[in-house]
């Protein structure tokens, strides 16, 4: 059973750029979530896909943006790239199941490194 | 303020020792509290949930203190593998989970 995948593995941009992200799930989930890990802090939530649809999101900027294809994977894109925006970024999949308030826990997938310079 | 909030660390412990991790949050309506465990360069992965009624796992302790909104892992006969950043998360329903920033352990042979 193949885990959460994620594409690119490592990514060299510059400043202004665009990039795109991908994500596919763990079989069997129809949940997607985003996270942005600079060095030394925690993963930061950016959004979260279901039904092909952002169902929440995290406090970042336009310039973040996101896509669920029916198949339930993901991307991520992000446009006029700063160097800020160098981290880990991290997809998490996850079964959405017994309503709003029920956790079903989210298995993340090995990260695309993003550097900017 | 940050919402889930932990002591960076580093903690450096001997093999066979005993580490305590602590965490506070400040989100009330948080409903759901994890420990994940996460290698260098590498994905966090669920070390375990946290409940009110605390839970253990081997060597590990968890315990939830939701009228402090404190939370707590208890590494007992620390291994060398178990040398890692443990992250803090608190979450609220199927939604977005919200990190510490991580405790970086390393045991120490």
């Amino acid at each position: 059973d193949a885990g959460v995948t994620q594409s690119p593995t490592h990514l060299i941009k510059t400043r202004g750029q665009q990039v795109t992200l991908r994500c596919s799930p763990k079989s069997g989930h129809d949940t997607v979530s985003w996270y942005q890990q600079a060095l030394g802090q925690g993963p930061q939530f950016i959004f979260q896909y279901y039904e092909e649809e952002e169902r929440q999101r995290g406090n970042f900027p336009d310039r973040f943006s996101g896509h669920q294809f029916p198949n339930y994977s993901s991307e991520l894109n992000v446009n006029a790239l700063l160097l800020g925006d160098s981290a880990l970024y991290l997809c998490a999949s996850s079964q959405t199941s017994g309503g709003a308030f029920s956790y079903n826990e989210q298995f993340f997938g090995p990260g695309t490194r993003l550097t900017v310079l | 303020r940050k919402e889930v909030e932990q002591d960076p660390g580093p903690f450096n412990v001997p093999e066979g020792a005993t580490v305590a991790f602590n965490c506070t949050y400040s989100n009330s309506a948080s409903q759901s509290f994890f420990w994940y465990r996460q290698d260098c360069r590498k994905e966090p992965k669920l070390l375990m949930s946290v409940y009110s009624s605390g839970n253990e796992d081997g060597r590990f302790t968890a315990q939830l203190n939701r009228a402090s909104q404190y939370i707590s892992l208890l590494i007992r006969d620390s291994k060398l593998s178990d040398s890692a950043t443990y992250l803090c998360v608190s979450g609220a329903g199927s939604y977005q989970l919200t990190f510490g920033k991580g405790t970086k352990l390393s045991v120490i042979p």
